[in-house]
């Protein structure tokens, strides 16, 4: 099992709808953990951290946490076609070693 | 607009060859991590310098170095260059609080091995 899974899409979502992107991670005791945005070229832009279980919302942007189920989410509502890029969920672990997913592609068509 | 910045932009080496990259730390961050990030994938954790020592490393081999200065700055060096090195590297700083590791990266250097 990989340390951090992500389904790698590539994802397609209508302007205005809801971009439900997913996680799941295999280290029991990870306490941080991160969404980032990276437009094609482009490097990693820091979107969301969560750190308690439940719901963190940001603007357009929710972030789900749930540890019993080792499983992260993003909710992008409203999605823009400049929401368009990859999400990488990235997960902390215990000897300060940041593990990202493969990353999600989103794309978000007018 | 993070305020990490990385040179040089792009780069290109021979197999076998040796190469330096360099990153300057956001203000008032004293935490530096490299990582590699091939094409398609996700990055991949190098190392992690605090205080100018490493505290943190990832599966990488021995010829995959690093320094971190007393300003925070850092140098990420490769040595005996191969094909599969060739990878977009990042360099990402954190503030000294922790904010529970919030990383906020730099652009990046894009590294070819021909």
């Amino acid at each position: 099992q990989k340390e951090v899974e992500q389904n790698s899409g590539p994802l397609s979502v209508p302007e205005g709808a809801i971009a439900s992107l997913n996680c799941t991670y295999s280290d029991r005791g990870s306490q941080s953990f991160f969404w980032y945005r990276q437009y094609s070229g482009k490097s990693p832009e820091l979107i969301m951290s969560i750190y308690s279980n439940g719901d963190k919302e940001d603007g357009r942007f929710t972030a789900q946490l749930n540890k019993a189920s080792q499983y992260v989410s993003l909710l992008i509502r409203d999605s823009q076609p400049s929401d368009s890029a990859t999400y990488l969920c990235a997960v902390n672990m215990r000897n300060n070693d940041m593990r990202f997913g493969a990353g999600t592609r989103l794309t978000v068509k007018p | 607009e993070t305020g990490v910045t990385q040179s040089p932009t792009h780069l290109i080496k021979t197999r076998g060859q040796q190469v330096t990259l360099r990153c300057s730390s956001q203000s008032g961050h004293n935490t530096v991590s490299w990582y590699q990030q091939a094409l398609g994938q996700g990055p991949q954790f190098i190392f992690q310098y605090y205080r100018e020592e490493e505290n943190g490393r990832g599966n990488f081999p021995p010829r995959f170095s690093g320094l971190q200065f007393p300003n925070y700055s850092s140098e990420l060096n490769v040595n005996a260059l191969e094909l599969d090195d060739s990878a977009l590297y990042l360099c990402a700083s954190r503030r000294p609080d922790g904010s529970y590791n919030e990383q906020f990266f730099g652009p990046g250097t894009r590294l070819t091995v021909l």
